[in-house]
């Protein structure tokens, strides 16, 4: 079936570091990507997604490349704020029927001043 | 409403017991998610609704699971007989239909099984 490999965390940055993080899936077909976000004692927010291949989503300095060919969708940002600590969760859409997400497994951030 | 809300954000039960979690989305979204996440992985698929019925439950993980959607807009997700393995966060999503995954999540009901 479909998945999603997140790189593992937690991953520690300081203030104005750049950011990578590594997320590679296996699906049938060619699946929406999306990237999610949970703040903490927040719920789930959708931060960027792209929905076929060399699409480049983007939001709030954030950004990820649909790459068919290496099945990747990495996140990155040039200059990562405290205020970008947080999980976050790459994701698949399956879409049979009910358009269901198949998430990785999350990688918590921790932004340092 | 302005968001997704589900009630309760904390419940603690006993092994054996039965439980109902609550969801309410947000007003117009006629498709309804249900996910389940453990502690420190991604949250799992367990049931869709579209209106009242549910279009695929393929993800409840066995018989004591049950959701219903009445009316095609609050939502119950039902527990029986609950086990220390349910502990997780229940996670409810809506949104309208035909919208690309432009789920919005609620904040999520604690579930914890003692």
């Amino acid at each position: 079936g479909n998945s999603v490999t997140q790189m593992e965390g937690p991953v520690t940055l300081s203030e104005e570091a750049f950011l990578t993080i590594n997320c590679t899936y296996t699906a049938t077909g060619y699946p929406s990507l999306f990237w999610y976000v949970q703040y903490p004692g927040e719920g789930l927010q959708l931060l960027l997604k792209a929905t076929k291949a060399d699409d480049k989503g983007s939001n709030k300095g954030f950004e990820a490349t649909y790459r068919k060919e290496t099945t990747s969708f990495h996140l990155e940002k040039g200059s990562v704020q405290v205020s970008d600590s947080a999980v976050y969760f790459c994701a698949l859409g399956e879409f049979q029927g009910a358009q269901k997400l198949v998430f990785g497994q999350g990688t918590r951030l921790t932004i340092n001043p | 409403g302005a968001g997704v809300s589900q009630t309760p954000s904390n419940k603690v039960t006993e092994k054996g017991k039965y439980v109902e979690l609550r969801c309410d989305p947000i007003s117009g979204h006629t498709a309804l998610y249900w996910y389940r996440q453990s502690l420190g992985q991604g949250p799992e698929f367990l049931i869709y609704f579209q209106g009242t019925g549910a279009a695929d439950d393929s993800g409840l993980p066995n018989d004591r699971f049950f959701a219903v959607r009445p009316e095609g807009s609050v939502s119950t997700l039902k527990i029986q007989r609950t086990e220390r393995g349910d502990s997780a966060v229940y996670l409810c999503a809506s949104s309208r239909l035909g919208a690309n995954y432009g789920y919005t999540f609620g904040s999520g009901t604690r579930l914890t099984v003692v």
